[in-house]
């Protein structure tokens, strides 16, 4: 079946350290890729997102993301996480391409300890 | 402020009552959807629309009703809540005219049935 994997559900990492959030895709083609953050009790709120062409994609609060094709991954990195990044983290694709379907990961919950 | 709104934030329902999700987006977009999200699920694709008088079946549309009168609302209707429909609800909009095109979360609507 054609589905998102975030195989880690919860993560904890200090202030300060790198983080790296894993997400797999299963569909054949490349697809729309997202990540989104929610913070507790808040809507989802746009990382960064992946089309085509380069393969490393910059987001907002300091985030990036790497697509590779022959991994059919799409990881979100953090070179040094603050304590507000706390949230549940989401990746997403959109397989139509014409905005009508997202299918979402689990989710990843990202503890930051002071 | 542009986006879009969902009511009521909160609501508790008895089994077999109904109700009626808002949601209003001023954005002019043509897409709008409609997620759940369930515990260690991420969200899953209710409905969607991809203009006025244009709807289509998601993931899970069993138990839930949409029409599309108007561009800007999107209502989701619960005809016999069911405690299976205890949910965080999410509602989006997209332009979907370019690859460039994102989604814009409402803040949810928890819904409990009792």
């Amino acid at each position: 079946a054609q589905s998102v994997t975030q195989p880690d559900i919860h993560i904890t990492v200090s202030e300060g350290a790198s983080l790296e959030l894993r997400c797999n895709y299963s569909y054949g083609a490349t697809p729309y890729l997202f990540w989104y953050v929610q913070s507790p009790g808040q809507g989802l709120q746009l990382l960064l997102k992946y089309f085509s062409g380069d393969t490393l994609v910059q987001g907002i609060k300091g985030f990036e993301a790497e697509f590779k094709r022959s991994q059919s991954s799409f990881n979100l990195r953090k070179p040094s996480v603050h304590w507000s990044d706390a949230a549940e983290y989401f990746c997403a694709v959109d397989r139509s391409g014409s905005a009508r379907q997202l299918t979402f990961g689990s989710g990843t919950q990202l503890t930051v300890l002071p | 402020n542009a986006g879009v709104t969902q009511t009521p934030k909160f609501q508790v329902l008895k089994t077999g009552q109904s109700m009626t999700l808002q949601c209003a987006q001023d954005m002019n977009h043509e897409y709008m959807s409609w997620y759940r999200q369930d515990p260690g699920m991420g969200l899953r694709l209710i409905h969607y629309s991809v203009g006025a008088g244009i709807t289509d079946q998601g993931e899970v549309p069993n138990g839930y009703n949409v029409s599309r009168s108007t561009t800007e609302d999107f209502p989701l209707r619960l005809l016999s809540a069911a405690p299976s429909q205890t949910s965080v609800y999410f509602c989006a909009s997209s332009s979907g005219a370019s690859p460039n095109y994102g989604y814009t979360f409402g803040s949810g609507t928890r819904l409990t049935v009792v």
